[in-house]
């Protein structure tokens, strides 16, 4: 069965330090998103990706924050310049949405990021 | 506001003692709503989506159903297996991101 995987599956870095977290989305699916859960609490949605290019974002996602398909199957999250809270745990998804109809949400195992 | 809420935040059953789990939302235009199940340390993992009011659908020991307000998991004759954290999430008509509730944790005892 076709699933979503990430890569690391931890990530230990430093204040202020560049991270790149890694996504394989389904390969038939056409909508990327990224979400994060800080350790506690609910998911929280940052960034939609569809046709190459950012279709939503939420609040959180800000400046420092960066998405890309380099290629026809990664999607990575970068984070410029990592802060403590930014530890969290990231789960990348995709889904087969096309507009009208809303298809489920299929998740990655995630990659947890710690900053010290 | 869009909001999700879900109660109770914890449940202990004993294993075979039937129960539900509860959603509630606010949310302007619903588009659908989505139950998930989180294993510690893990990613969620979908197991059903509800469209409009009256719809049900089963899964094994599972059960979703939804009305205009809210949405109800419930479990039958449940298994140790089934101990996890359950998500409902909820995707409004103006975009494509879930609004997540915060979660029942299930306990199952054998």
């Amino acid at each position: 069965e076709p699933e979503v995987t990430q890569t690391p599956s931890h990530q230990v870095t430093q204040m202020g330090q560049e991270v790149i977290l890694r996504c394989v989305p389904i390969s038939n699916h056409l909508y990327f998103y990224w979400y994060r859960q800080i350790l506690g609490q609910k998911v929280e949605f940052l960034v939609s990706f569809y046709n190459n290019e950012i279709s939503e974002k939420s609040e959180i996602f800000d400046d420092q924050f960066s998405v890309e398909r380099p290629d026809g199957s990664n999607f990575t999250l970068k984070i410029r310049s990592t802060k403590l809270e930014d530890s969290a745990m990231y789960f990348c998804a995709s889904s087969r949405t096309t507009g009208r109809v809303t298809y489920e949400q299929y998740f990655g195992p995630g990659t947890r990021l710690t900053v010290t | 506001e869009d909001q999700v809420t879900q109660s109770p935040e914890a449940l202990r059953l004993q294993e075979g003692e039937s129960s539900s789990l509860n959603c509630s939302y606010t949310v302007s235009g619903l588009r659908g709503l989505f139950w998930y199940r989180q294993d510690p340390g893990k990613g969620p993992e979908f197991l059903f989506t509800l469209y409009s009011a009256g719809e049900e659908k089963e899964k094994e020991r599972l059960k979703a159903t939804l009305t205009k307000k809210e949405s109800f998991l419930h479990i039958t004759a449940p298994k140790p297996e089934d101990s996890a954290t359950y998500l409902c999430a909820a995707r409004m008509d103006s975009n494509y991101q879930l609004i997540w509730g915060a979660g029942t944790k299930l306990i199952i005892k054998p």
